[in-house]
């Protein structure tokens, strides 16, 4: 059973630029939560999708956002990069979040913006 | 409000002592889950264990064992007989219903020394 693919694995910005990452849940799997992990802040939660609807929303910025398609392929977009945003982007699926069900986390795509 | 604390940040042990991590939470809600994840150079957060509220009982696997007492709020993970590859970063997490909005602790970097 393949994991959670998160892409690009690595990237380089430049501030005032946009971002798309990608993120494909496991065969099955309907949520998807995107967490963003830098040094200072630690792992913090930006927002959560369940069948192509945004179900919960972390306290980040209107520049973050994200969508789910029908298939539950995920995308986050991060526009107007600042130097702050350089982090490491974590994306998990999970059947259902609710009632606890378990969340699987890909490897993560590796943001630096100069 | 939410909160994890792991208050030690780095802990160093030789290959084959016994550590422990240790993790209190703050929660108002009756129903939660717990969980602890493992951190490799590489990114991904590895599940380790969830364990929800009123589930009290401690686990065991393998060289891991988890300690859960709702009276102090503590999750404690230990690790029998460490070895090299235990060397990562670990995670405790706190959900309230939704799994996919957790609240993670700022991690304890475990390095175990040959």
């Amino acid at each position: 059973k393949a994991g959670v693919t998160q892409t690009p694995r690595y990237l380089i910005k430049t501030r005032g630029q946009q971002v798309t990452l990608s993120c494909s849940p496991i065969s099955g799997h309907r949520s998807v939560s995107w967490y963003q992990q830098t040094p200072g802040q630690g792992l913090q939660f930006l927002f959560e999708y369940f069948s192509e609807t945004q179900r919960n929303k972390g306290n980040f910025p209107g520049r973050f956002s994200g969508r789910q398609f029908s298939n539950s392929r995920s995308e986050m977009n991060v526009s107007t990069l600042e130097l702050g945003d350089s982090a490491l982007y974590l994306c998990a699926s999970s059947q259902d979040t609710y009632s606890g069900n378990t969340i699987y986390f890909g490897e993560g795509s590796w943001l630096t913006v100069v | 409000a939410q909160k994890v604390t792991q208050a030690q940040t780095e802990i160093s042990v030789v290959e084959k002592e016994d550590v422990t991590l240790d993790c209190v939470y703050e929660t108002r809600d009756t129903t939660y889950y717990l969980f602890w994840y493992k951190q490799p150079p590489s990114g991904e957060l590895v599940f380790l264990i969830r364990r929800n509220s009123f589930d009290e009982q401690n686990e065991i696997s393998g060289r891991y064992s988890w300690n859960f007492q709702k009276s102090t709020s503590s999750f404690n993970f230990t690790i029998t007989a460490s070895q090299v590859v235990d060397s990562a970063v670990y995670f405790c997490a706190l959900s309230e219903t939704d799994a996919g909005k957790s609240t993670f602790g700022d991690g304890t970097t475990l390095t175990v020394k040959p």
